[in-house]
C-alpha cells in the first residue's frame, strides 16, 4: 500500500539551528515527492518537489531535501532556522499514474527566538 | 490572482442542513481535487476530476457529492452534515492526473457544523 510517514510529530529549535525533518515512503513504481508548507491559518505552499534527476533538490525559503531511493527517504533540511519558519510542515508522495497525493502525518516546528 | 479560490472560507451551520462550497482555479489544469484536513492536521484526499470526469473517489460518505460543471470549477455539496464534518476542506489542482508540475492549494473553508 503506498503510504508517506513522517518521524518527528513536533520539533522544537532555536532560532540558527539546523533543521531535518524526517520523510519516509512507500510506493511501487515511479512516486513524485514533495514538502509543502503551512502557516498558521494558512493554506499550504509548496517548498520544493521531487519528479526526477538530482535527488539534492533545492527550494525556496533556504530549504532543500534529499531523496535517498535506497533508503526510501526524503528528508527535509535548513541550515539555519529563522523564527518565521515556525509552521506545519507536510511531505506527500504522488504516483504518476493516478495523481493522488498522500500526505504524511505532519510535523509542527516552532522556532524560538 | 488567486490561482486557486475557495468560497466562504469559513461556514458555520446546524446538523442536518446541507451546503455547498465551491472552488475555481485559473490555471488552466485539467485536474482538480479535495482534500479534508482533520483536527489534527492530517491531510486526506476524498475526490479528483479531471478534465469533469471523476478519478479518484475515496471511501467518502455519498452525503458527499463533487460537481463539476467544467474543467475549471469543482464544487462539493454536503447533504445532511454531521458534527464529524467539521474540519478544513482544501481545493487543489494539477496541470494533469500524474501531479506533473505539483499541486497548488486553495485557501481552505473552515467548516464548522454545530
Amino acid at each position: 500500500a503506498q503510504s508517506v510517514s513522517q518521524h518527528n510529530h513536533h520539533v522544537i529549535l532555536s532560532e540558527a539551528a539546523s533543521l531535518e525533518l524526517g520523510c519516509n515512503y512507500s510506493y511501487g513504481g515511479t512516486v513524485n515527492l514533495f514538502w509543502y508548507v503551512q502557516y498558521p491559518g494558512q493554506h499550504l505552499q509548496l517548498l520544493l518537489k521531487y519528479f526526477s534527476g538530482d535527488p539534492l533538490v533545492k527550494g525556496i525559503k533556504g530549504f532543500e531535501a534529499e531523496f535517498i531511493k535506497s533508503k526510501f527517504s526524503f528528508n527535509l533540511r535548513k541550515p539555519s532556522v529563522q523564527w518565521s519558519d515556525t509552521a506545519e510542515y507536510f511531505c506527500a508522495g504522488g504516483s504518476s499514474n493516478t495523481g493522488k497525493l498522500i500526505f504524511g502525518q505532519g510535523t509542527t516546528l516552532q522556532v524560538k527566538p | 490572482d488567486t490561482a486557486v479560490s475557495q468560497t466562504p472560507k469559513y461556514l458555520v451551520t446546524q446538523m442536518g442542513n446541507d451546503k455547498s462550497i465551491k472552488c475555481e482555479q485559473n490555471l488552466g489544469h485539467d485536474t482538480m481535487y479535495w482534500y479534508k484536513q482533520d483536527s489534527k492536521k492530517f491531510l486526506k484526499i476524498m475526490f479528483s476530476y479531471n478534465n469533469k470526469e471523476l478519478i479518484i473517489n475515496e471511501t467518502v460518505p455519498n452525503r458527499f457529492s463533487p460537481k463539476s460543471p467544467d474543467k475549471a470549477h469543482l464544487n462539493l455539496h454536503i447533504n445532511s452534515l454531521e458534527l464529524g464534518d467539521s474540519a478544513v476542506y482544501f481545493c487543489a489542482s494539477s496541470q494533469d492526473t500524474g501531479g506533473s508540475g505539483g499541486y497548488t492549494f486553495g485557501s481552505g473553508t473552515r467548516l464548522t457544523v454545530v
